[in-house]
C-alpha cells in the first residue's frame, strides 16, 4: 500500500491558489517528500520534493509540518494547464528508480 | 537530448503472444524503471534497474522479463500476454538526483 494519502479529487478557479494536502503520518526520518504530476495519461513529471524544511520553485511550494506527518502543495496561480493528477510520494533516500504511487489527487482549475 | 523514449506507442495482441516494449535514454542515467498503470490508478513498478547487468523486481514483476546489457536501453518482455497486462507502461530513469524522468507511455491492448 501506498504510504501516503491524498483527497481523491479538488477543484480550484482559475487564477487562485490550489492547495494539495498529503498525509504521510508513518514516514522515517530518511524519507523525502515527493510531489508528482500527470497531465491527461502522459508520463508523470517532477514538480517538488522536501525533506523537511519548505521548499519553493518555479512551480510551486511546499510545505511540510514539523512533525513531518503531513505536507501541503501550493500551485499560487493555478491556470487551465495545470489540470492534471497530482501524486505525492514518499521515497527513501537511496530508493533511486523506485516510486510508489497512490491514486493521486485529481485537480480541475475551472475558468 | 531526446529524453526518455518508448516504442510502440500502441500495441494491440491477442492471449498468448509475445512482445517486447523498448525504452531508450540519452542522459546516461543509471537507474531505469518500468511501470504499469490500469484505468483510474497510480502508477506501480514492475521492474527496476540500477545499472547495466543488474535489475530487480517491483511490485507487480509477474509475467514480464528484463533485461539492461546497455546503460542506455531497457527493454520489458511479455512473455506470453494475457488480458489482465491491458494497460499503459511507462518507463523512467534517473541518475542519482532528485527527478525521475518519464517516457510517453506505451498503451497496451490484449484481447
Amino acid at each position: 500500500d501506498a504510504k501516503t494519502t491524498q483527497p481523491p479529487s479538488m477543484d480550484c478557479a482559475e487564477g487562485r491558489a490550489a492547495n494539495l494536502p498529503c498525509n504521510h503520518s508513518t514516514i522515517s526520518g530518511n524519507e523525502y517528500v515527493y510531489w508528482y504530476r500527470q497531465i491527461h495519461s502522459q508520463g508523470p513529471q517532477y514538480i517538488i520534493h522536501g525533506l523537511k524544511n519548505n521548499e519553493t520553485n518555479e512551480m510551486a511550494s511546499l510545505i511540510i509540518t514539523e512533525d513531518r506527518k503531513s505536507s501541503t502543495l501550493i500551485l499560487p496561480h493555478a491556470t487551465l494547464r495545470d489540470t492534471a493528477v497530482y501524486y505525492c510520494i514518499v521515497r527513501a533516500t537511496d530508493s533511486w528508480g523506485k516510486l510508489q504511487f497512490g491514486a493521486g489527487t485529481q485537480v480541475v482549475v475551472t475558468p | 537530448n531526446a529524453g526518455v523514449t518508448q516504442t510502440p506507442k500502441f500495441q494491440v495482441l491477442k492471449t498468448g503472444q509475445s512482445m517486447t516494449l523498448q525504452c531508450a535514454q540519452d542522459m546516461n542515467h543509471e537507474y531505469m524503471s518500468w511501470y504499469r498503470q490500469d484505468p483510474g490508478m497510480g502508477l506501480r513498478l514492475i521492474h527496476y534497474s540500477v545499472g547495466a547487468g543488474i535489475t530487480d523486481q517491483g511490485e507487480v514483476p509477474n509475467g514480464y522479463n528484463v533485461s539492461r546489457s546497455t546503460t542506455e536501453d531497457f527493454p520489458l518482455r511479455l512473455l506470453s500476454a494475457a488480458p489482465s497486462q491491458t494497460s499503459v507502461y511507462f518507463c523512467a530513469s534517473t541518475d542519482r538526483g532528485d527527478t525521475q524522468y518519464f517516457g510517453p507511455g506505451t498503451r497496451l491492448t490484449v484481447l
